[in-house]
């Protein structure tokens, strides 16, 4: 199946520092990538659908100044976590699709394991 | 209400034996239904797609009734390896809808 890189899988930052996670899809293009949230034993919650060349549509909650996406390419986005906070700890996790096989499997990052101290 | 719920389970069940998950959709506009496992701090990593003429895949066996907007996964003679959280997932345009997931620990 594709494959979808994220990096890093785990990073510890410093309250009021920012984090940037990056999402390669590395044998197919993605128009489109979601980034999800999840905190322990809960759901996966979409956080925003990030539009390759144009802006990224964010779910409703989600503050779009706080949780910056670049879709500068048909391989790359960029989830950058600004002035992160301990409650911004959480497993963060992108998915993209294969424009190409139409809407099937979608494949996902490996996840990125944030924590804010 | 929450447009995916799953009963969150633990189901701890022994080896062999037969297990079946339920889910409820609210939204009758969804295109598409997945069942997804997920591993303890793992990515979540499709296990099978759910059609409405139901569909096998080895020991697993997905159904999805859109008239009830309910969707199944049974799974026959569970093995060790099948202890995992499985998440039921629903396609609406082109992002994916989670449940809280079902959390499945079969024993020795």
């Amino acid at each position: 199946g594709a494959v979808v890189s994220q990096h890093p899988s785990r990073v510890i930052c410093k309250s009021g520092t920012s984090v940037k996670i990056e999402c390669r899809s590395l044998d197919f293009q993605a128009t489109t990538m979601f980034w999800y949230r999840q905190f322990p034993k809960k759901s996966l919650m979409l956080m925003a659908t990030s539009n390759e060349g144009s802006k990224a549509t964010y779910e409703q909650g989600v503050e779009k100044d706080k949780f910056l996406i670049n879709h500068a390419s048909l391989t790359l986005s960029t989830l950058t976590v600004t002035s992160a906070h301990p409650e911004d700890s959480s497993f963060y996790i992108c998915s993209a699709r294969d424009k190409n096989r139409g809407d099937t499997e979608a494949f996902f990052g490996q996840g990125t394991r944030l924590t804010v101290v | 209400r929450k447009e995916v719920e799953q009963d969150p389970g633990p189901f701890n069940v022994p080896e062999g034996a037969t297990v079946a998950f339920n889910c409820t959709y609210s939204n009758s506009a969804s295109q598409s239904f997945f069942w997804y496992r997920q591993d303890c701090r793992k990515e979540p990593k499709l296990l099978m797609s759910v059609y409405s003429s139901g569909n096998e895949d080895g020991r697993f066996t997905a159904q999805l009734n859109r008239a009830s907007q309910y969707i199944s996964l049974l799974i026959r003679d569970s093995k060790l390896s099948d202890s995992a959280t499985y998440l039921c997932v629903v396609n609406r345009w082109r992002a994916l809808t989670f449940g809280s997931g079902t959390r499945l620990q079969v024993q020795p």
